[in-house]
């Protein structure tokens, strides 16, 4: 079954501890990015990727970092998370034309203490 | 500074009537635009979608109609079933590879 897969689907944290959450598609697509939902702000991107070793700064990057060392995962690492990054995260993957659609994952909520 | 608006939070309709969702837009140079539906606990999925040279697009249930003068799209759901209660999230695409542009979302209610 063509997914995007995040990992956990649940995480609650203390804030200045390192976390990652995980994502992988299995659809081969070369772009691949990192939304943010909040309430009442819709769905905010952190960061994209066009390809393996391609990365860039989406809407509201500050405060997280991510890696495209191959094609299926893109892994968002929160160094040092505070609570203001406490949120429902979802990871997205396309092909490189956007017509096609997004398929997201499932999501991951994140509660930063 | 907002390119994709959904101004309306939410939206209440009876079931068997219809809904409408309605998205404006400021850049005029997006080539593409997109619904996406949301369910709490899950991941947005890819509704419909419309190229910028058509003004309407139709599947099933489901019709986009794009006012390119106006820049505004709507999405139409005919008849409305209670499933359809989601989160609608209007999106455009600019031309190239930069990413989509995402509305703030319209949460609609099916009333039974």
């Amino acid at each position: 079954e063509a997914q995007v897969t995040q990992n956990p689907r649940y995480l609650i944290t203390v804030t200045g501890k390192k976390l990652t959450v995980t994502c992988s598609q299995n659809m081969n697509h070369e772009y691949m990015s990192w939304y943010r939902q909040d309430p009442g702000l819709g769905l905010r991107q952190i960061y994209y990727s066009m390809n393996v070793e391609v990365t860039d700064k989406g809407d509201v990057p500050e405060g997280y970092k991510v890696s495209r060392k191959e094609k299926r995962n893109f892994p968002l690492i929160l160094e040092s998370p505070s609570p203001n990054q406490t949120s429902l995260y979802f990871c997205a993957s396309s092909l490189t034309r956007q017509e096609n659609g997004y398929t997201f994952g499932s999501g991951t909520r994140l509660t930063v203490v | 500074d907002q390119q994709v608006k959904q101004n309306s939070p939410s939206l209440s309709v009876q079931e068997g009537r219809i809904s409408i969702l309605n998205c404006d837009y400021t850049n005029s140079m997006f080539d593409y635009f997109l619904w996406y539906k949301k369910y709490p606990a899950e991941g947005p999925t890819f509704l419909i979608s419309i190229s910028s040279i058509k003004d309407k697009n139709e599947d099933g249930r489901f019709t986009v109609f794009l006012n390119k003068s106006a820049k505004h799209l709507s999405l139409h759901i005919v008849p409305s079933q209670p499933g359809d209660s989601a989160v609608y999230f209007c999106a455009a695409s600019p031309s190239g590879n930069t990413p989509l542009v995402f509305g703030k979302g319209t949460r609609l209610s099916v009333i039974a």
